[in-house]
């Protein structure tokens, strides 16, 4: 079963440009969360999708955005790049809990850097 | 949710076991303890999750007291590839929050030769 595969891996951007990041989830997965890792921060949750739906949301300013699509891909999207954005961006998904756990399943990253 | 409380860094010789400790003080009844792994520039991988006593799997062990406020991490005969950071997380597994994730701080485990 393929993982969780984030595009692209590698980003460098300008201050002021938007972004926009892919991730696709491990097949029959229709959750799917993004984090954002940082030296300073640690990491950090920043919403969750679920059936095209935005079920949870960080805390987070309104530049940073997502969706879902119907078959579970999921795009984010930071506007008005600022340098503190350059981060790596984390996706993950995983099967709701049904199976009474909440192990999520991690792609390996984009790493976004702002200039 | 429930915050968590680990050691910052811990370091350890290869072939020891390593036992990580994680508080979890305000631990809610339908809570579950869960234990990630990661490793530089990658994703965070899920390690253990449980809820009382003790859990087993081929990676490690979790020792949870009757009390629940406190959780143990135990990797056997640790070796230089188990070098990462460890987290430690609170949440309910059957909620419509098992999508996020509250990570602390982690620790990190550096295994020497």
């Amino acid at each position: 079963k393929a993982g969780v595969t984030q595009t692209p891996r590698y980003l460098i951007k300008t201050r002021g440009q938007q972004v926009t990041l892919s991730c696709s989830p491990i097949s029959g997965h229709r959750s799917v969360s993004w984090y954002q890792q940082t030296p300073g921060q640690g990491l950090q949750f920043l919403f969750e999708y679920f059936s095209e739906t935005q079920r949870n949301k960080g805390n987070f300013p309104g530049r940073f955005s997502g969706r879902q699509f119907s078959n579970s891909r999921s795009e984010m999207n930071v506007s008005t790049l600022e340098l503190g954005d350059s981060a790596l961006y984390l996706c993950a998904s995983s099967l709701q809990g049904l199976a009474g756990t909440n192990e999520q399943f991690f792609g390996p990253g984009t790493r976004l850097t702002v200039l | 949710l429930a915050k968590t409380t680990q050691p910052i860094s811990m370091d350890s010789y290869e072939g020891q076991e390593v036992n990580i400790t994680c508080s979890h003080n305000n631990i809610a009844t339908n809570d579950y303890i869960t234990w990630y792994q990661q490793f530089p520039s990658q994703g965070p991988r899920f390690i253990i999750q449980g809820y009382k006593t003790k859990v087993t799997n081929e990676v490690a062990s979790l020792f949870i007291p009757a009390d629940r406020k406190s959780s143990t991490l135990s990797l056997p005969r640790v070796s230089l590839s188990d070098t990462a950071v460890y987290y430690c997380l609170v949440g309910d597994p059957f909620s419509s929050n098992t999508g996020k994730l509250i990570f602390g701080q982690g620790t990190t485990l550096q295994v020497k030769p």
